[in-house]
C-alpha cells in the first residue's frame, strides 16, 4: 500500500484563487512528521510547512496552511491567493520515527503539478 | 509507482571514515538522479544532479571532493562522503527522475548518517 497518496497529478489554477492540494497517509506509528514541499523546475525541494502528529492545531505559515485531519489520515495543502510564481511540482512527505537505533524514513507522494493561469 | 531505494537507510561511522551510500531505481531507468541533504525541518538542500555516464553537477558550496557522486548506471548513482566529520552528520535523500526533465520524479527514503 502507498504510504503518501496524492491523486492529483496536475491542477490549473486561475491567479488569485485559493487551491487546495490533497494528500493522505498511511501509518501505524503515533509518531510522525508530515511535510510539504514546492519544487521548482530548478529542481531544489523547498520546505512549506510542517506538520508533527501530536501538534493540536493546523500549521500555518504565510499563505499556506495544512488542513490536517488525522482520523481521517489527510493533510492538505492549502495556498491562499494563488500567484503565478506558485506553478511547480508539490511534494507532501512523511517522517516516520522509529525507535531502534533512531531510525527513521521519509517517504514522498508522486506530487501534483500546479500550473497557475494568469 | 516506480520505486527508488536507497541503501543503507542508516548509518553510523567515526570521524575520519568514508562512507558510500547506494540510489537505485528499482523499475526504471533514471538518466538523471538528484542528491540532497536534509536538515531537520527543513527543505531538502539540493546538492548536486547526476547524469549517467557523465560527471555530477555540483551546487555552489558543495564541496565535490567531499561527496564524491557516481553514475554509473541507468539504475544506480552512489554517494561517497569522504572523510566525514560530525558535521556531515544528516539526513541524505536521492531522487530518480523517469524519462525527460518533465518526467515523474521518485524519491528514495533517506539515509540518515551520524558521525561521531
Amino acid at each position: 500500500a502507498q504510504k503518501i497518496t496524492q491523486t492529483q497529478p496536475g491542477m490549473f489554477v486561475q491567479e488569485k484563487e485559493a487551491v487546495t492540494l490533497d494528500c493522505t497517509y498511511d501509518t501505524s506509528d503515533p509518531s510522525y512528521g508530515l511535510f510539504w514541499y514546492k519544487q521548482p523546475s530548478s529542481g531544489e525541494m523547498i520546505f512549506l510547512i510542517y506538520q508533527g502528529s501530536y501538534d493540536q492545531q493546523n500549521a500555518t505559515e504565510g499563505r499556506y496552511s495544512l488542513n490536517f485531519q488525522k482520523a481521517r489520515k489527510s493533510a492538505n495543502l492549502v495556498i491562499s491567493a494563488s500567484q503565478l510564481g506558485d506553478s511547480a511540482m508539490y511534494f507532501c512527505a512523511m517522517r516516520e520515527f522509529f525507535s531502534n537505533f533512531g531510525n527513521e524514513k521519509l517517504t514522498f507522494g508522486t506530487g501534483t503539478r500546479l500550473t497557475i493561469i494568469p | 509507482g516506480a520505486v527508488v531505494s536507497q541503501h543503507p537507510s542508516w548509518v553510523i561511522c567515526k570521524s575520519g571514515t568514508s562512507v558510500k551510500i547506494e540510489c537505485r531505481s528499482l523499475d526504471f531507468q533514471a538518466t538523471t538522479m538528484f542528491w540532497y541533504r536534509q536538515f531537520p525541518k527543513q527543505s531538502l538542500m539540493l546538492m548536486a544532479t547526476s547524469n549517467e555516464g557523465s560527471k555530477a553537477t555540483y551546487e555552489q558550496g558543495v564541496e565535490k571532493d567531499k561527496f564524491l557522486i557516481n553514475h554509473a548506471s541507468l539504475t544506480l548513482s552512489t554517494l561517497t562522503v569522504t572523510s566525514a566529520h560530525p558535521e556531515d552528520s544528516s539526513f541524505y535523500i536521492c531522487s530518480g527522475l523517469q524519462g525527460s526533465n518533465t518526467g515523474e520524479l521518485f524519491f528514495g527514503e533517506g539515509s540518515r548518517l551520524t558521525v561521531l
